[in-house]
């Protein structure tokens, strides 16, 4: 069945390392997001990508960085430049259409990111 | 309207009870209205996608209705059951982005 696996499912993380949260689809979407989640607060975009080897920042991207080698994966690595990096991470893909303009996200299951 | 609103924050309602929510949205530059539905623990699942004002959706029990000109949309679920026990966000989708709304977190106890 197509999808995607976001991993791991839980990560903690001490302060000044950087960890990466993996996201995987085999939908063969061309977009790919990066979302962050923090209690009564709406998703806020940290990074997309619309083609390989290609991304842009979201609202939020200062203290993350992220890479397209290939259309199935977009990791996410948080860095130790991220002051408050503990929240729930979601990933999502969408395809394009020629405008590029996007239709419905398709959704990982998120990575819960605590920093210890 | 700058952002996406959803209204109430949370929301517990018994077995068979009918409920609705609000999603408020920037009633410029509008493109579509998706709705999702986000059990625990599960990855959110599209429910709704909505473009043209007066729209109106249904799936099963759950309904949807948008209003572009004064930027809102309606969820409703008739008769909750337990299973429907979930966070409802909405997301709404202007020229050049998808901004989400922080969800409705329904609860219907049996």
């Amino acid at each position: 069945d197509g999808g995607i696996t976001q991993s791991p499912k839980y990560l903690f993380r001490k302060e000044g390392q950087n960890v990466t949260l993996s996201c995987e689809q085999n939908l063969n979407h061309d977009a790919m997001y990066w979302y962050r989640q923090d209690p009564g607060q709406g998703l806020r975009l940290i990074y997309y990508s619309q083609i390989v080897n290609d991304f842009q920042k979201g609202d939020i991207a200062e203290g993350y960085s992220v890479s397209r080698e290939k259309k199935e994966s977009f990791p996410l690595t948080v860095t130790s430049a991220q002051k408050n990096p503990t929240a729930f991470y979601l990933c999502a893909s969408s395809i394009l259409r020629a405008s590029g303009a996007n239709y419905g996200y398709t959704f990982g299951s998120g990575t819960r990111l605590t920093v210890v | 309207i700058l952002n996406v609103e959803q209204s109430p924050q949370s929301l517990h309602v018994q077995e068979g009870d009918s409920t609705n929510f609000t999603c408020s949205f920037p009633s410029s530059n509008f493109y579509a209205l998706h709705w999702y539905r986000w059990e625990t623990a599960k990855s959110p699942e599209a429910l709704f996608v909505m473009t043209l004002n007066g729209d109106e959706k249904k799936k099963g029990r759950i309904s949807a209705t948008l209003n572009t000109k004064e930027g809102y949309s309606y969820l409703y679920i008739k008769g909750s059951q337990p299973e429907d026990s979930a966070t409802y966000l909405c997301a709404f989708r202007g020229n050049n982005d998808m901004r989400f709304g922080a969800g409705t977190r329904l609860t219907v106890k049996p």
